[in-house]
Formats: structure tokens, sequence, C-alpha cells
């Protein structure tokens, strides 16, 4: 089945504890992407990635790390988390090639910091 | 910068009524795509409907259609004959597009759509 996943769905942790949020696409797309969702600002994007080892910052990167070491992997990286990071993230990924745009998320990511 | 703005927070509709949002964004690109994105409780991100800017004609899909006023930088989603099931926050989004790459992606704050029985 074609898809996005992301682990941890639910987290809860403390400040300053390093933690890695994973996420993986297994329909070869190039293009992978995460959000931030917070109320009433819509989705935020992180950072994003055109291809292997190729990284941009989106809108909100700071406090935050990505790499793209593989192509169907995208790990988004607190390096030191602080409550205000505490957020639904999700990962989404895009297949250039189809010329449409369309970003296929995963299911979301519950990211609480105490 | 890119902006995307939708100024409806929360929306209503009778079942089998119409409704449109409205989604305005800023740009000075030429290639991009615009999308609406569905948000359902269950928080998975669905897309309802896209739009290549350099084409002229409305994107429609089933009960789903878009009115795209480039010059004006407007892009509504209408939804005919409401069921139930459209109950859910609905994100306006700009993609930035290149011939060899997609660029950064801009989603509006949002509107939440409740489809009364």
């Amino acid at each position: 089945e074609a898809q996005v996943t992301q682990n941890p769905r639910y987290l809860i942790t403390v400040t300053g504890k390093k933690l890695t949020v994973t996420c993986s696409q297994n329909m070869n797309h190039e293009y992978m992407s995460w959000y931030r969702q917070d109320p009433g600002l819509g989705l935020r994007q992180i950072y994003y990635s055109m291809n292997v080892e190729v990284t941009d910052k989106g809108d909100v990167p700071e406090g935050y790390k990505v790499s793209r070491k593989e192509k169907r992997n995208f790990p988004l990286i607190l390096e030191s988390p602080s409550p205000n990071q505490t957020s639904l993230y999700f990962c989404a990924s895009s297949l250039f090639s189809r010329n449409t745009g369309e970003l296929f998320f995963g299911e979301g990511s519950r990211l609480t910091v105490l | 910068a890119q902006t995307v703005t939708q100024s409806q927070p929360e929306m209503s509709v009778q079942e089998a009524e119409t409704v449109t949002l409205s989604c305005t964004y800023d740009t000075s690109e030429n290639n991009y795509y615009l999308f609406w994105y569905k948000q359902p409780p269950s928080r998975q991100m669905i897309l309802v409907i896209r739009q290549e800017a350099y084409k002229q004609q409305n994107a429609t899909e089933n009960r789903f259609s878009v009115n795209f006023q480039k010059a004006a930088k407007s892009f509504s989603l209408k939804i005919s004959d409401s069921q139930l099931g459209d109950t859910a926050m609905y994100f306006c989004a700009f993609m930035k597009h290149g011939k060899t790459s997609y660029d950064k992606v801009i989603f509006g704050p949002g509107t939440s759509l409740s489809v009364i029985p």
C-alpha cells in the first residue's frame, strides 16, 4: 500500500531532551516536507527536500533539523525541544514527475513538550 | 513572500445546500499550483481539488469546483449538495514550482465547515 509513515504518532517529552520524528514513504517521491499545525495558523512548512542531500528551509525552521540521506526517509530532529514546539506535525511527499504538486500526508504526530 | 488568506474561520451549511469557501493569495510568481485540502476529525489531510495557475479553466471534481481568478488572486471552493461527510477543516494552499523542482508550500489558516442535518 502506498503510504507515508510517521513515528511516533504521540509523544510527550520534557524540555531539552532530543527527539526524532521519523518519516518514510514507499512511493519513490522526490519531494518530502515537514509541517506543523497550530490552531488558527493552519499548517506551516518547516523544511522541505527535493532530493537526497538537498534540503531547504520553510517558513518556521528555527529549532528543527532535517536530513535526507535516502530518498524514502526524511526525519525531523528536535535537538533541544521547548514548550513552544508542542504541536501536531505532518510529513508529506510528492512525485515531481507527475507534475501535479499533490501532497501525500502521513497521519500526523502529536508532540507535547513539558 | 507568498501569503494565503482564508477570511472565514467558521462556516455552516444545511445538508444538500451549496456553500462557498473563500481564499485569496499573494504572489509575484507565475508558476504555481493551488489546492484545497480537507481535514476531517480523523485529522488525515486529503486533497479535494487542485488548479494549475496557467490553466484558465476552473477545476471541478464531482461536487467540488473552484472559481479561480488569477488577476484578483482569488481561489474559492464551491461545495454543491453538501453532505454530512463534508464536515471538516478546509485549507487553501499554494505551491510554487519550477521546471525541475517543487518549492515552498504555503497554507491558509483554514475554514471549519459544519454540515447541519
